[in-house]
């Protein structure tokens, strides 16, 4: 059975860049798309944006400028790097799978809380 | 790119029936049926409950259905029961090739 965990700094200065790492188990990462989605305190979901196995990537309109999605299939893990953050950024962080056959995200992570402050 | 919307909450009684509207647009909801919906409980990652507007996957109950027309999907739980109290989340690919939620709707058994 496929599982997700995310892994990361959980305190992030202002200006700096957020790194997370998400490991991949139990199956391999090719043939699927990978995403990271997070969730401000209280608030509901955003979509960050997803990269294919082929390395083929999507961003969400509002971050594009400074997100980046990689992957490491020799290590089974996805990744996220996301830049000049602010407090507007202190979520819980989700990775996940978006499986083609669903179009849905059928696996995710438990996610981890980032927050931003000095 | 802007979120779908839903109601903030929608409640009802043990054994009744509720319904959840997410509304798009073109760009969304109304060009593909490439919707889903997701279940979130208080603390945990959120589950998918339909996918492709209207399949579910296996081990949700039959009593969660969905539909779309036009620019909206709905997702209906009947026989509503304590254990459906969650916030709920629709879902749905873009013509710019992303993906956009909705705000989520909280679900209160009464």
């Amino acid at each position: 059975q496929v599982q997700l965990q995310e892994s990361g700094p959980g305190l992030v200065k202002p200006s700096e860049t957020l790194s997370l790492t998400c490991s991949v188990s139990g199956g391999a990462i090719s043939g699927y798309y990978w995403v990271w989605i997070r969730q401000p305190p209280g608030k509901g979901l955003e979509w960050i944006g997803y990269i294919f196995y082929s390395g083929n990537t999507s961003y969400n309109p509002s971050l594009k400028s400074r997100v980046s999605l990689l992957l490491d299939t020799s290590k089974n893990q996805f990744s996220l790097k996301m830049s000049s953050v602010t407090a507007a950024d202190t979520a819980v962080y989700f990775c996940a799978r978006l499986t083609s056959s669903w179009d849905a995200f059928d696996i995710w992570g438990q996610g981890t809380m980032v927050t931003v402050s000095s | 790119q802007s979120a779908l919307t839903q109601p903030p909450s929608v409640s009802g009684s043990p054994g009744q029936s509720v319904t959840i509207s997410c509304t798009g647009t073109s760009n969304d909801v109304g060009s593909y049926d490439r919707v889903s919906w997701y279940q979130q409980s208080p603390g945990t990652a959120p589950k998918v409950i339909i996918y492709e507007v209207n399949n579910r996957p296996p081990g949700v109950p039959d009593r969660f259905f969905g539909s779309k027309s036009g620019n909206m999907a709905s997702l209906t739980i009947s026989g509503l029961q304590a254990e459906d109290e969650a916030v709920y989340y629709c879902g749905s690919y873009t013509v710019r090739s992303t993906y956009v939620f909705g705000g989520g709707t909280r679900v209160t058994v009464l």
